[in-house]
């Protein structure tokens, strides 16, 4: 079962910033936080990824609270081409593990003219 | 383009017949991932190799199916005596070997599976 827990749906305003939550409670010390998304018909495609440190990309931007807890995605200004589901995982990293992803329901995003 | 390229793209099969799909993922990832996705629902995990080894089956992979890698390059996946409930896309992923604890999937379009 998926480690995470996303709302189903979130709407926003093109040009605007749009701020995807997750909630990984039960993360632990040696799993990083991946967010991938699946624009219709296409395979998923990796956003980021992060430990503990916020990050940021030429996509996205990645919150990670504190207590590692929860994370906030940003897309700091919404296309319509954003449109898509977006999938919050954790993966446990180290020697030995296959860094095969577990994928829950996701937030299918939507962003309006 | 030298991204991960699944063949074919669409397959209709009647119920009890026998299905191959091909992935060719990206020069030189040595990882290689199956998922299925049905409709509404994220891709689930069905197998692993590292080059030709197939190191993980995922309990979704039934005795039906089958997975090889046989040179650590392209790999195959076989569905026998199909059923309706294998409807579904199968996606491909690819990553390099790993860096870093960066395990960056790189996934193909998928092959959309009908069973009829």
């Amino acid at each position: 079962d998926a480690k995470t827990t996303q709302p189903p749906s979130m709407d926003c305003a093109e040009g605007r910033a749009a701020n995807l939550p997750c909630n990984h409670s039960t993360i632990s010390g040696n799993e990083y936080v991946y967010w991938y998304r699946q624009i219709h018909s296409q395979g998923p495609q990796y956003i980021i990824h992060g430990l503990k440190n916020n990050e940021t990309n030429e996509m996205a931007s990645l919150i990670i609270t504190e207590d590692r807890k929860s994370s906030t995605l940003i897309l700091p200004h919404a296309t319509l081409r954003d449109t898509a589901v977006y999938y919050c995982i954790v993966r446990m990293y180290g020697s030995g593990n296959t860094g095969k992803l577990i994928f829950g329901q996701g937030t299918t995003l939507q962003v309006k003219p | 383009d030298t991204g991960v390229s699944q063949d074919p793209r669409h397959k209709i099969t009647k119920r009890g017949q026998n299905v191959t799909f091909r992935c060719d993922p990206i020069s030189e990832h040595n990882r290689l991932y199956w998922y299925r996705q049905t409709l509404g629902q994220g891709p689930e995990f069905l197998t692993y190799f590292q080059n030709e080894a197939q190191l993980e089956k995922s309990r979704l992979l039934s005795d039906r199916f089958s997975a090889e890698r046989p040179k650590g390059s392209f790999s195959t996946l076989e569905i026998q005596r199909t059923e309706q409930g294998d409807s579904a896309m199968y996606l491909c992923a690819s990553s390099p070997r790993r860096v870093s604890g960066s395990n960056e999937q790189f996934f193909g379009p998928g092959t959309r599976l009908t069973v009829l």
